[in-house]
């Protein structure tokens, strides 16, 4: 199957900072999202960016399908950035996602 | 947005006792649903993918026999643990897939510990 490995594994950042997680996919995909998880455990949808860039507030992203891997970019951080990202991507007439081994980002005040 | 809800959200268990969980769609239809573990610390892992009307399809190394899944109506899935072990405790998310087009939202989660 495909692996998702990520990087850094884990981040500590002063809150106003700039941060780049990486993405990376062994194998073409037909779709590959961005999630947060927060405290709680829930996840939130965050990109769909099979390829290309999508901004949404301090937020971007950006997949290069071609060299498999995909960016997420958070500015200006905020202490409520704070939790696990995680990227997902499936295989093309394959609904399941296979999740990556997540970045967890620690936003101090 | 779609909502998909969890019931219970945590349960404590004692080694042996089966647990139910559910997985509801609350304001869409959702053919297929999926199960997923995570463990402290790691990533999730899809353990199975829930059809409605018929069995549920295992990912390699998930025991069909103890992690029985039912989705007997396009809003509801249920995952039971059978005859549970400590090393059964995690946090247990399941998805539904909205179609048109195909989207797929997560459940908030269960915490399950055996004790």
């Amino acid at each position: 199957g495909i692996q998702v490995e990520q990087s850094p594994p884990d981040l500590i950042l002063q809150e106003g900072a700039n941060s780049t997680l990486r993405c990376n996919f062994s194998d073409s995909v037909n779709n590959l999202q961005w999630f947060h998880q927060n405290p709680w455990g829930q996840l939130i949808n965050l990109f769909y960016i099979p390829s290309g860039t999508k901004q949404n507030g301090r937020l971007s992203a950006t997949t290069v399908a071609t060299e498999r891997y995909s960016l997420l970019y958070i500015s200006s951080s905020q202490t409520t950035d704070s939790g696990v990202y995680f990227c997902a991507v499936d295989g093309f007439g394959n609904e399941k996602l296979t999740f990556g081994t997540g970045t967890r980002l620690t936003i101090i005040p | 947005g779609a909502v998909v809800s969890q019931h219970p959200s945590w349960v404590i268990c004692k080694s042996g006792t089966s647990v139910k969980i559910e997985c509801r769609s609350l304001d869409f239809q959702a053919t297929t649903m999926f199960w997923y573990r995570q463990f402290p610390k790691q990533s999730l892992m899809l353990m199975a993918t829930s059809n409605e009307g018929s069995k549920a399809t295992y990912e390699q190394g998930v025991e069909k026999d103890k992690f029985l899944i039912n989705h007997a109506s396009l809003t509801l899935s249920t995952l039971t643990v059978t005859s549970a072990h400590p090393e059964d405790s995690s946090f247990y998310i399941c998805s539904a897939i909205r179609t048109g087009p195909d989207t797929q939202y997560f459940g908030p989660g269960t915490r399950l510990t055996v004790l």
